[in-house]
Parts: structure tokens; C-alpha cells; sequence
């Protein structure tokens, strides 16, 4: 069983749509990372969090740490935020991390 | 200024050949790691360095050797390359657990 799951793993949607990606783990964390990957293109870090919500422009993420569960939101979604979408959580006390499989969202105009 | 820098950006290697990928940063970050990204298994952990000279093994070490002989720079060596380690490299930087990651922008190996 992996570590971290993600769902889904590919998600298409309309332009001006909100999404959804969710991200549950199986292991006590510290924080939880989200990361951004573009096709071709590297990978950016969008959130770290170990509790509440953060917000950063039309991405918002929410941690839930009772029930090791976490959402990455857009709103108003645009063709630009096509990627891959990563959660990410340290191994605990090891200064390592396990990534979720990713999911692919598309976002056609 | 990126910060942190990967080279070369791509490569073609024949069977059997060492290689050497590059890892440079200008964080002063005491976390450096290398990841490989192949479809189907996202990103693993191949090595990951904790200061000049200490270095542990990821989950997917084998056939794999690194350096770190100063902070700014870990080095990611394949001693005799397979078509298995075709993939995607990354690099990443950190200041510790309670901060985030920085990546790099990946190098493309193809072993022929």
C-alpha cells in the first residue's frame, strides 16, 4: 500500500471550473507539500502545510492532520494550470520525502 | 538566478558507460537529493546528502554513487549505465524539515 494516494489520477475540466485533487497519507507527517509539474517542465513547490489552509492566488490548499487528508483547490481554473499536480509528506522523523503518483489535469479552453 | 542548477540538461550514453550528473547550488542549503521520475512510479528517491561528505541511500539506489565534497555541489554518478536508468533526473534542495523544496530544473538520460 502506498504511502500517499492521490485521487484522481486524471482530471479534465472546462475552463472556469473548480477543482478538486485530494491527497491522503498513511503516515504521521510534520507538513505536507504540494507540488506543480508542466509537461516537459520542472517542478515548482506551490504549498507547504501542517495545518489549517493556505492561499496563493486561485490555489488554495487544506490540511487535515486527524484525518491525515489534504485538498488542493483552483478556482476559476485556465488552460495555464494543466499539470501535474504532487502531494508529498517527509518520512517522519527522516528528512525525506514520499510522493503521491500525481494527478494529470487537463483544462480546456 | 535560479538557485539551484542541474547539468547536463540532456543525455545519450551507451551501455556500460559511467556517467555523472550535476547538482550545483547557491542556497547554502544543508539538504541535497536526487530523484528519478519514470511513468507509473512518480518520483523516487535515489541518494540524499545531509551535509559536506554524509550521504544515505534512497529506495532506488542500486547502481547508483554520490558525492558531496562541498555544499554547493552533489554529484550523482552511474558507474556503468543500463537502459534501466533511463529516466528523468531531479535534484532538489532544502533547508531542513520545516521548510520546502526547491527542484531543479531535471536532466533527460537515455542509455542505448
Amino acid at each position: 500500500k502506498n504511502e500517499v494516494e492521490q485521487s484522481p489520477q486524471n482530471l479534465t475540466a472546462q475552463e472556469g471550473e473548480f477543482i478538486t485533487i485530494n491527497c491522503s497519507y498513511s503516515v504521521g507527517i510534520s507538513a505536507l507539500h504540494w507540488l506543480q509539474q508542466h509537461p516537459g517542465g520542472g517542478i515548482v513547490s506551490l504549498f507547504m502545510l501542517s495545518s489549517g489552509k493556505k492561499k496563493h492566488g486561485r490555489l488554495i490548499a487544506t490540511i487535515n492532520i486527524q484525518e491525515k487528508h489534504s485538498s488542493l483547490h483552483i478556482t476559476a481554473s485556465h488552460p495555464r494550470d494543466s499539470a501535474v499536480y504532487i502531494c508529498a509528506v517527509p518520512i517522519q522523523g527522516a528528512q525525506k520525502l514520499v510522493f503521491g503518483q500525481g494527478t494529470r489535469l487537463t483544462i480546456n479552453p | 538566478d535560479a538557485g539551484i542548477t542541474q547539468s547536463p540538461r540532456h543525455k545519450v550514453t551507451e551501455t556500460g558507460t559511467p556517467v555523472t550528473l550535476r547538482c550545483h547550488q547557491t542556497e547554502n542549503h544543508r539538504y541535497m537529493y536526487w530523484y528519478r521520475q519514470d511513468p507509473g512510479h512518480g518520483l523516487r528517491l535515489i541518494h540524499y546528502s545531509y551535509g559536506v561528505k554524509d550521504t544515505d541511500k534512497g529506495e532506488v539506489s542500486d547502481g547508483y554513487s554520490v558525492s558531496r565534497s562541498k555544499t554547493e555541489d552533489f554529484l550523482l554518478t552511474l558507474e556503468s549505465a543500463t537502459s534501466s536508468q533511463t529516466s528523468v533526473y531531479f535534484c532538489a534542495i532544502s533547508r531542513g524539515r520545516d521548510y520546502g523544496y526547491t527542484f531543479g530544473s531535471g536532466t533527460r538520460l537515455t542509455v542505448v
